[in-house]
């Protein structure tokens, strides 16, 4: 099964901030990773897929960008209700795998 | 809308078994593939099995092949997820997701399987 890190696994921000999420596969995964956004007691939402496509209706500030095995997501001004954990999917072959999650916290 | 509602998780015993179901509506059910995944509480995304749109083709996850089932009813727009010899390790909420051909969206609001004596 292909492993799928995440750095940091926490961050603390202040609104305003810009925030870059890292994701690393064990092996090449091409574009094929999607990011969600979860917060507590709520399933998770998909921000991004192929890598770098904006889901629809999600904002612009959030942005992702990679290919093979290594991908970052960025959030270019941290809003309020962007604290939240942030997960990576890899779905270029199964098992599909998440990353362990970043939670981003206010500073 | 778009709208997916789990249903059938509660208490088990170690061993026992428990079906889930996921109820779709506000889009063509038999057009999509699905997906189950699960977190335990605290923890993360763990995705458990998925299924093809006419139900012919599935995969799971290591920790659950030969114990669980996962298949649907088109005409019910259901999904289904047949959980047996269960462990106090599946202890966890299950989500049920529609295949968005990147990625899972929508999610379900998910059901809560706890496995304990």
């Amino acid at each position: 099964a292909i492993r799928i890190t995440q750095s940091p696994s926490s961050l603390s921000a202040s609104t305003g901030d810009r925030v870059t999420i890292t994701c690393r596969a064990s092996q090449g995964i091409s574009s094929y990773l999607a990011w969600y956004q979860q917060k507590p007691g709520k399933a998770p939402k998909l921000l991004i897929y192929a890598a770098s496509t904006l889901q629809s209706g999600v904002p612009s500030r959030f942005s992702g960008s990679g290919s093979g095995t290594d991908f970052t997501l960025t959030i270019s001004c941290l809003q309020s209700e962007d604290f939240a954990t942030y997960y990576c999917q890899q779905y270029y072959s199964y098992p599909f795998t998440f990353g362990p999650g970043t939670k981003v916290d206010i500073k | 809308e778009v709208q997916l509602v789990e249903s059938g998780g509660g208490l088990v015993q170690p061993g026992g078994s428990l079906r889930l179901s996921c109820a779709a509506s506000g889009f063509t059910f038999s057009s999509y593939w699905m997906h189950w995944v699960r977190q335990a509480p605290g923890k993360g995304l763990v995705w458990v099995s998925r299924i093809n749109s006419d139900g012919s083709s599935t995969s799971y996850a290591d920790s659950v092949k030969g114990r669980f089932t996962i298949s649907r009813d088109n005409a019910k727009n259901t999904l289904y997820l047949q959980m047996n010899s269960l462990r106090a390790e599946d202890t966890a909420v299950y989500y049920c997701a529609r295949d968005a051909g990147g990625g899972c969206d929508p999610w379900g609001q998910g059901t809560l399987v706890t496995v304990s004596s």
